[in-house]
């Protein structure tokens, strides 16, 4: 079964700093782009930041370019994104999507397969 | 102010016909493809629609997608109670993924 399973979300302050994790299994991680979008608390989504397969190419929304870094680890199936300089605006369910093709920015592709989520609460 | 804009709810009758549009311009719809997704209630959105108009394996064809020029459609023909949901389009546009405001359908 194709699966992804995010994880690292919690309570955070405004300047902190966060890991979140994403596992993936039920397909080749290494053969797909992944994605992270994430939707705020009653809002529609928001794409946050993409990968290609093998780390070559990367893009993030400009709302957060600059504070996350998003990175992968194909030997262990895992999507990361770090999150610095938090901000209460990135108060979100953060979703781990694989993509339908290997580069992030391939625009014929679409995210088929989405995780459950993790929360993230910026907040004092 | 999303990107894509589409109306904030939309409602039918069960067996009824209902379409959802997505509006863009030249830089996202008018040049690439456009996907749907499914939000059900408290659950992960789940793409619905591809490539304008493909469907991917288990959904049924009573979902079908268009586009034309810079804006797209999602029709839902034979509605059914569990169709209530969000619906969002979404498309490449210069360097970024786009997603359309979401619509809340509602089966009456």
């Amino acid at each position: 079964e194709v699966q992804l399973v995010e994880a690292g979300g919690g309570l955070v302050q405004p300047g902190r700093s966060l890991r979140l994790s994403c596992a993936a299994s039920g397909f080749t991680f290494d053969d797909y782009a992944m994605h992270w979008v994430r939707q705020a608390p009653g809002k529609g989504l928001e794409w946050v930041s993409g990968i290609s397969w093998n780390s070559g190419s990367i893009g993030y929304a400009d709302s957060v370019k600059g504070r996350f870094t998003i990175s992968r680890d194909n030997a262990k199936n895992s999507l990361y994104l770090q999150m610095n300089s938090l901000r209460a605006e990135d108060t979100a369910l953060y979703y781990c999507a694989k993509f339908s093709g290997t580069q992030w920015l391939y625009q014929g592709g679409s995210f088929d397969i989405w995780g459950q989520g993790t929360m993230v609460t910026v907040s004092s | 102010q999303s990107v894509l804009t589409q109306p904030p709810s939309a409602s039918g009758t069960p067996g009824q016909r209902v379409t959802i549009s997505c509006s863009g311009s030249s830089s996202n719809i008018g040049s690439n493809t456009v996907n749907w997704y499914q939000q059900l209630p408290g659950t992960a959105p789940k793409l619905l629609i591809y490539s304008n108009n493909h469907r991917p394996s288990g959904v049924p064809d009573r979902f079908s997608g268009s586009k034309s020029g810079t804006s797209a459609s999602l029709a839902i023909s034979g509605l059914q109670s569990e169709d209530e949901a969000d619906y969002y389009c979404a498309a490449w546009d210069d360097s970024s993924w786009v997603f359309g405001g979401g619509t809340k359908l509602t089966v009456l």
